[in-house]
């Protein structure tokens, strides 16, 4: 099947600092791709909708200036952590769609640690 | 979308069957019914879907009842390496461009 990278696999940083995490659809091209956020022994929470060449469409108490998401060519999304604190620490996962498929494909995850 | 109920956990033997159980009372005639699996740490790898037909491939079937109110994800002969939280999603189109919402999932512990 397709595959989708992530980068970093992990990551700490000092609180107050930003932190960005790629999204790559390797073998193929996504318009759409999905960022969620995942805690410890909790399911996973989409974040928002990240559209190539718009803007990204935010859930309902996700803060868009504090998670930046670019969508700028059909194989990368970003998502960018700015001000990060501890409560930020999380699992962050990015998920594409192939054209002429029905599932979704998941990048391996971030773990973010800000200390 | 409809929401969909899962029990929070169960067990299962090496080389037994492994049947999830999905209650999505509220579903309508235009949702498909999806199950993806997260393995410890890893991102979410999708297992299969189906509409009212049952359904079968190379990892798992799917069974959903006539009235499409419920359906059971079955593991034919679960490995140690099936130990996962599973997810029923309740999708209303079957593009790969639907947002994802998922619920609290089933924790599948298979053991020696």
């Amino acid at each position: 099947g397709a595959v989708v990278s992530q980068h970093p696999s992990r990551v700490i940083c000092k609180s107050g600092t930003s932190v960005k995490i790629e999204c790559r659809s390797l073998d193929f091209q996504a318009t759409t791709m999905f960022w969620y956020r995942q805690f410890p022994k909790q399911s996973l929470m989409l974040m928002a909708t990240s559209n190539e060449g718009s803007k990204a469409t935010y859930e309902q108490g996700v803060e868009k200036d504090k998670f930046l998401i670019n969508h700028a060519s059909l194989t990368l999304s970003t998502l960018t952590v700015t001000s990060a604190h501890p409560e930020d620490s999380s699992f962050y996962i990015c998920s594409a769609g192939e054209q002429g498929s029905y599932e979704q494909y998941f990048g391996p995850g971030t773990r973010l640690t800000v200390t | 979308d409809a929401k969909t109920t899962q029990p929070p956990s169960m067990d299962c033997a090496e080389g037994r069957a492994a049947n999830l159980p999905c209650n999505h009372s509220t579903i309508s005639g235009n949702e498909y019914v999806y199950w993806y699996r997260q393995i410890h740490s890893q991102g979410p790898q999708y297992i299969i879907h189906g509409l009212k037909n049952n359904e079968t491939n190379e990892m798992a079937s799917l069974i959903i009842t006539e009235d499409r109110k419920s359906s059971t994800l079955i593991l034919p002969h679960a490995t140690l390496r099936d130990t996962a939280v599973y997810y029923c999603i309740v999708l209303k189109g079957r593009y790969n461009t639907d947002k994802l919402i998922f619920g609290t999932g089933t924790r599948l512990q298979v053991f020696p």
